[in-house]
């Protein structure tokens, strides 16, 4: 089955710094990988998506990249603000309407 | 973005109770709803996959007994944790999807914690 693994677990950033979050993913036949965004005792929050067909997407400060032959893509936030701390997944969706497999996570720390 | 809600927020409960968490979409029918548990500072771990009207499908090592998942309507399912214990503390996140659409919209969770 699917597998993701997402790198760094922890980032700390200086404000105005860019910030990369990276995953990698096993299933080739994965085609929706979207990004989402936990506040502290809060649920995910889907902040950005991209799906096979695409290799880039933009949405203001944030970007997510797709490699599909390397079978890699990444979430780039720049400008980066102290409302930006949080932990960050990524997720790989199989085909057939399973569900959605998450990275491990990364905590990202904006530092003023 | 569609609007998942869960209640309650947080529980305390006694151990040997049962409880009850509500997902329900509000803005949108969910034809598939996911149940989720989390631990301190760790990834969303996947319980069950719910179809509406149908039997929820169980992932490996999540006893269907202990967590029952109901998801009678295109817009509610539910979760009961059945005779508690304290290593049932957790968060607990629904989340949401319609018709063959990939994305996911959730919850904003549910903190359990059994005495």
């Amino acid at each position: 089955g699917e597998n993701v693994e997402q790198h760094p677990s922890t980032l700390s950033v200086q404000e105005g710094d860019s910030a990369v979050i990276k995953c990698t993913y096993s299933d080739s036949a994965s085609n929706y990988f979207p990004w989402y965004k936990q506040e502290l005792g809060k649920g995910p929050q889907l902040i950005i998506d991209i799906r096979s067909n695409v290799g880039e997407k933009k949405d203001q400060r944030i970007a997510v990249t797709l490699n599909k032959t390397a079978k890699h893509f990444s979430l780039h936030i720049t400008e980066t603000q102290p409302e930006d701390s949080a932990v960050y997944f990524c997720a790989a969706s199989p085909p057939g309407g399973t569900a959605l497999i998450f990275g491990k996570g990364t905590t990202l720390s904006v530092s003023s | 973005g569609a609007v998942v809600s869960q209640h309650p927020s947080r529980v305390i409960c006694k151990s040997g109770t049962s409880v009850k968490i509500e997902c329900r979409s509000l803005d949108f029918q969910a034809t598939t709803m996911f149940w989720y548990r989390q631990f301190p500072k760790k990834s969303l771990m996947l319980m069950a996959t719910s179809n509406e009207g149908s039997k929820a499908t169980y992932e490996q090592g999540v006893e269907k007994d202990k967590f029952l998942i109901n998801h009678a309507s295109l817009t509610l399912s539910t979760l009961t944790v059945t005779s508690a214990h304290p290593e049932d503390s957790s968060f607990y996140i629904c989340s949401a999807r319609w018709g063959s659409k990939e994305t996911q919209y959730f919850g904003p969770g549910t903190r359990l914690l059994v005495l």
